[in-house]
């Protein structure tokens, strides 16, 4: 049983540029969570996709985007990058429906760099 | 901004030793999770206590609740090098939705 993917691994990218990150959840799981985590800091909630709608989100410009696919897999998408950008970006899945346990699982994190 | 604290933010021990890390948080919850991180990478999940939840226990593992004083703390018995790592509690908001709200974590190292 795969757990949560996410690809790239890593990614570098210039100030200005554009990007798309992708997950795809644990088998099983209907509900997406995007994390940013700075160094030396713990995640900060982006926004989260459930029946391929935003159902919640943080504390993020509209340059983050997101997507929920039928299949249940999700992408990021940053516009007009910025050095602050620059993060481990994480993925986390968990089924909405099972409220018996809300543990979300997390994939390896994809790091981006803006140079 | 983030909710939660922990305390130490870095801790050194002995192999061996028990190793005690502390999260406080603000509002009130419906769960915290606590997860274990390794060099920048992917969160690994530990255990998750119920608002209604005072204790739980894991393998090495002890987690305890005190939603008057809205803290909680992680024990882990018996030290191994594996232990290693960054912890993160995590906190659910009392409406459910798994939102989940990190603090800065504690650094822990394990001394062989």
């Amino acid at each position: 049983d795969a757990g949560v993917t996410q690809s790239p691994t890593h990614l570098i990218k210039t100030r200005g540029q554009q990007v798309t990150l992708r997950c795809s959840p644990k088998s099983g799981h209907d509900t997406v969570s995007w994390y940013q985590q700075a160094l030396g800091q713990g995640p900060q909630f982006i926004f989260q996709y459930y029946e391929e709608e935003e159902r919640q989100r943080g504390n993020f410009p509209d340059r983050f985007s997101g997507h929920q696919f039928p299949n249940y897999s999700s992408e990021l998408n940053v516009n007009a990058l910025l050095l602050g950008d620059s993060a481990l970006y994480l993925c986390a899945s968990s089924f909405v429906g099972d409220r018996s346990t809300d543990t979300q699982y997390f994939g390896p994190g994809t790091r981006l760099t803006v140079l | 901004s983030q909710q939660g604290e922990e305390d130490p933010q870095a801790l050194s021990i002995q192999e061996g030793e028990n190793a005690t890390m502390n999260c406080s948080y603000k509002t009130s919850i419906n769960n915290l999770q606590w997860y274990r991180q390794n060099s920048g990478r992917g969160l690994v999940h530990l255990i998750l206590i119920r608002s209604n939840e005072r204790e739980k226990h894991s393998g090495r593992l002890r987690v305890t609740l005190d939603t008057s004083k809205k803290s909680s703390s992680l024990l882990i018995t018996a030290s191994r090098a594996a232990d290693t790592a960054s912890y993160f509690c995590a906190t659910d908001g009392i409406q459910g939705a798994q939102k989940l709200v990190f603090g800065q974590g504690t650094r822990l190292t394990i001394n062989p």
